[in-house]
């Protein structure tokens, strides 16, 4: 079945170091996909996207990577900074008509001071 | 900030009681969800609606149900509680026509602990 997954659960960097998330999907019609910050007892907060048609695409601080030949999705964030320590999801779409969201096991950011 | 609110933040409850969770947003957007999550754990969609009198079962069989009478109000409802209900629940909404942007906005959530 379709699947979306996260290489590493958990994830500590010191503060000023880059942060890299990584996150693998199994189906290859996915032509969407997201980034989600979730902070302890907070809903989740849009991060950044993606289309299929694009390989690369930045933001503040955060660079998304897209691979869609080993099906592999990377969220860069750059200066870490203490502020960043959440649980991020990768989540992605299969597109057409379907507007449901299909969300990975999150890695858990601890940003040490 | 996205404009969805869900009421309430927490509920701690007897079994056998209904409850309903109510979400609200004001973005005019014609999609909503409800999603269960446990602590540390991912999302996993339980109902979505794609618009008013539109409401469709989600990945995750869920004995809640929903119900989509106006756009802006998505409430989740459970007749009979019981302690294997106790989660986490979400409600997020989209729009359509975003040049196949599906991004969802979500609400704080309200955590249910059933006794």
């Amino acid at each position: 079945g379709e699947s979306v997954g996260l290489h590493l659960p958990t994830l500590s960097v010191q503060e000023g170091d880059n942060s890299i998330i990584n996150c693998a999907y199994s189906n290859s019609a996915s032509d969407y996909f997201i980034w989600y910050k979730q902070e302890s007892g907070k809903g989740p907060q849009f991060i950044i996207d993606i289309r299929s048609n694009m390989d690369k695409r930045q933001g503040q601080r955060v660079t998304v990577l897209l691979n869609k030949t080993v099906k592999h999705l990377s969220l860069q964030i750059a200066a870490t900074q203490p502020g960043d320590s959440a649980v991020y999801f990768c989540a992605e779409n299969s597109g057409g008509s379907n507007y449901k969201l299909t969300f990975g096991k999150g890695t858990l950011l601890t940003v040490n001071p | 900030e996205a404009d969805i609110y869900q009421t309430p933040r927490y509920l701690v409850i007897g079994t056998g009681k209904k409850i309903t969770l109510e979400c609200s947003q004001t973005m005019g957007h014609d999609k909503m969800y409800w999603y269960q999550q446990d602590p540390g754990m991912e999302l996993h969609l339980i109902h979505y609606s794609y618009g008013v009198n539109s409401t469709e079962k989600g990945d995750l069989s869920s004995e809640s149900t929903v119900s989509r009478i106006r756009t802006e109000h998505f409430p989740l409802t459970l007749e009979s509680a019981r302690p294997s209900h106790t989660s986490q629940y979400l409600c997020a909404s989209s729009e359509s026509g975003r040049g196949g942007r599906n991004e969802q906005f979500f609400g704080p959530g309200t955590r249910l602990t059933v006794l």
